[in-house]
């Protein structure tokens, strides 16, 4: 157990529909971290914020945003959804502001499955 | 940009066999190599990582690594394979000053009896 927690651990929509994906980061931790993760491709990384504010943005759809609030936990969310938005979705914590020295906890996912 | 490919989709091993799982990085400067272990229905797990000095790492679980710049490579080793290794390892790249990491595809590792 990383102590990263995630919610929900799985999700079935409808295309075009909105959802909202939740983490929690372990106690302490200051950065947060998305991941999306799919067959054709592979874990990429999507955003990360650290203690509220954004610090580096990866291959994120303008479809999907993020945010971080006071208390730390994070939510990812994803709107217009389509197809290919079926994945798996990551989120990590790690302690500081995200230096590669630091270690990055992953949670055990959200699977999103897109009807 | 950086890029990390792992040739071996899937790779199956007897158990007490030894291991090796292959990485190759593309980046121009010192890369920073991590490797992780995703179990089913788990998220990933850090075995270990390389920033710099001595070229073999040593993690957890009892594998290492080599980082070899000459052939832009970072093999995964253990000497005798357990059943519970059997699990997704990935391995990926980061550069100096940035926090985000570039993770090849994966290789999926079968323990057979």
């Amino acid at each position: 157990d990383s102590g990263v927690t995630q919610t929900p651990k799985h999700l079935i929509t409808a295309t075009g529909q909105r959802v909202t994906l939740r983490c929690s980061p372990r106690s302490g931790d200051l950065s947060v971290y998305w991941y999306q993760q799919s067959l054709d491709q592979g874990l990429q990384f999507l955003i990360q914020y650290y203690n509220g504010e954004e610090r580096a943005k990866g291959n994120i759809l303008e479809r999907f945003s993020a945010q971080q609030f006071p208390d730390l936990h994070s939510e990812l969310n994803l709107s217009s959804l389509e197809l290919g938005d079926s994945a798996l979705y990551f989120c990590a914590s790690s302690v500081g502001r995200g230096v590669l020295q630091e270690t990055q906890y992953f949670g055990p996912g959200t699977r999103l499955l897109v009807l | 940009a950086q890029s990390v490919t792992q040739p071996d989709i899937h790779i199956t091993v007897s158990e007490g066999a030894s291991l090796e799982l292959r990485c190759n990085y593309s980046y121009g400067a010192t890369p920073y190599l991590f490797w992780y272990v995703q179990s089913p229905g788990q998220g990933l797990q850090l075995l270990l990582k390389y920033f710099s000095g001595d070229t073999l790492v040593q993690g957890i679980k009892g594998f290492e690594a080599e980082f070899k710049r000459s052939q832009s490579s970072f093999n995964l080793r253990k000497p005798s394979v357990h059943w519970s290794d059997a699990a997704e390892y990935f391995c990926a790249v980061g550069a100096w000053g940035y926090s985000t990491l570039t993770f090849g595809k994966g290789t999926m590792l079968l323990v057979s009896p």
